[in-house]
């Protein structure tokens, strides 16, 4: 398999742009989940789909972000308008089962909002 | 609610030592509990999982893990360490009764030749 493919890898934008990652699933699983990576905040959640339905987005960081997932092997997670502070490494990360089972991720997309 | 400690942000090793990270953790109910590696610029890799068959649990790459319930810990080893093995380690868990996963703040290993 593949693995969970992310992209781009690398994005640079400017404040107050639209910023759209991308993530595609390993084949079968049926949760996903978006995480960002920072320095001062470590690994966060941001939002939590099963079966393509998002199930908490308790820790999306306010209205700018917004995410989807039209079928099992596509979700995006879209900033609008980007700001740096949004700057960081986001991941996606897919489940076999939400509850307990390991996640495997992405390799991440590094978005610099300048 | 789960929550995971990760005793030492670094850890520096010479080639050849072994590779002890500790981690405690605490959960309400009987925990799922991961290790994961993380490679500069590159996503989180499973090492292990621990899910209740066994107390000692084997990784990848070498690595282990042993379960102690008494002591709400699940330290990563591995008896000799490799120039490969210098990356980030995070520490993560997790109960059958939740989705969400809470990861430790991670231990940066350096490894000296």
């Amino acid at each position: 398999d593949a693995g969970v493919i992310q992209s781009p890898r690398h994005e640079v934008t400017e404040m107050g742009q639209e910023v759209t990652l991308r993530c595609k699933p390993i084949s079968g699983h049926n949760s996903l989940f978006w995480y960002r990576q920072t320095m001062m905040r470590g690994l966060e959640l941001l939002i939590y789909f099963n079966n393509n339905v998002p199930i908490d987005d308790s820790g999306m960081p306010e209205d700018r972000f917004s995410a989807k997932m039209p079928n099992a092997s596509f979700s995006t997670l879209k900033i609008q308008p980007s700001e740096p502070r949004d700057s960081a490494v986001y991941f996606c990360a897919s489940s076999l089962g939400g509850s307990g089972r390991a996640r495997y991720f992405g390799a991440g997309t590094r978005l610099s909002v300048l | 609610a789960q929550s995971v400690t990760q005793l030492g942000s670094h850890v520096s090793v010479s080639e050849g030592a072994l590779v002890l990270l500790r981690c405690n953790y605490s959960s309400s109910v009987p925990p799922y509990l991961f290790w994961y590696v993380q490679y500069p610029n590159q996503g989180l890799q499973l090492l292990l999982k621990y899910t209740s068959a066994a107390t000692l649990v084997k990784g990848i790459n070498g690595f282990e893990a042993e379960f102690k319930k008494s002591e709400t810990s699940f330290h990563l080893t591995k008896p000799s360490a490799h120039m490969s093995d210098a990356a980030e380690y995070f520490c993560a868990v997790s109960d059958s009764n939740d989705y969400k996963l809470s990861f430790g703040a991670g231990t940066t290993v350096t490894v000296r030749a």
